[in-house]
């Protein structure tokens, strides 16, 4: 089966500007994540989505980031204005999980943001 | 609040030593636990977990036992390939919240 989709693969920009990632979940998965992974660190919840209503986005920076998910499939996270600090991989997961236990997300290979 | 500690590396054996990495946890009530690696050039990948205290999960040779009197998940391997050079997460889910990540290990097997 296909894996999750994300694109871009790479992104620099400089800071004050803004930026969209996009992701396309595996086929059928309700449950749809939003990480960033600084380097050096572990991926760190941004947002979580359960078909298109949203979870938890209590790490979510709502002054800057936004995040959605219309139909319940494909999702697409933008920052404006990016900071340096914003400087991260963008990783999006899925999972079929229903119940919420969390129990095997499968993740994309991500997006690299650099902020100059 | 919930968390995972795992062992700094990077961490550099040679092919077939055996290898450990320590994860330890604070959660209340009963959480699960994980192991994802992410393997160079490629997103992360589930490779084994536990859901209750006493279980061990396994996978590829790797293995794992959630012991609840030692908040800990440490992952072990009998002997590494070049092949399991990687970097590998530790993690939790409590009440149905979102996976928690700890910082990653990475790791470093030499011919």
């Amino acid at each position: 089966e296909a894996g999750v989709a994300q694109s871009p693969r790479y992104k620099i920009i400089e800071k004050r500007q803004s930026v969209a990632f996009w992701c396309n979940p595996i086929s059928g998965h309700a449950t749809l994540y939003w990480y960033q992974q600084i380097l050096g660190q572990g991926p760190k919840l941004l947002i979580q989505f359960q078909n298109n209503g949203v979870v938890d986005d209590s790490q979510l920076p709502k002054d800057r980031f936004s995040a959605e998910r219309l139909k319940g499939v494909d999702s697409t996270l933008k920052i404006q204005p990016a900071k340096l600090e914003d400087s991260a991989v963008y990783l999006c997961a899925s999972s079929a999980d229903r119940t919420g236990r969390n129990e095997k997300l499968f993740f994309g290979s991500g997006t690299q943001l650099s902020v100059l | 609040g919930n968390s995972v500690t795992q062992m700094e590396g990077p961490v550099t054996l040679s092919e077939e030593a055996f290898l450990t990495i320590n994860c330890t946890y604070t959660a209340t009530g009963y959480p699960s636990l994980f192991w994802y690696v992410q393997y160079p050039g490629e997103g992360l990948q589930l490779l084994l977990k536990a859901t209750k205290a006493d279980d061990k999960g396994s996978n590829k040779g790797f293995e794992a036992t959630y012991r609840k009197e030692t908040t800990s998940f440490h992952l072990e391997k009998g002997s590494v390939q070049v092949s399991d050079s990687a970097v590998y997460f530790c993690a939790l889910s409590n009440s149905g919240y979102a996976l928690n990540f700890g910082k990653g290990t990475s790791l470093l097997v030499t011919p």
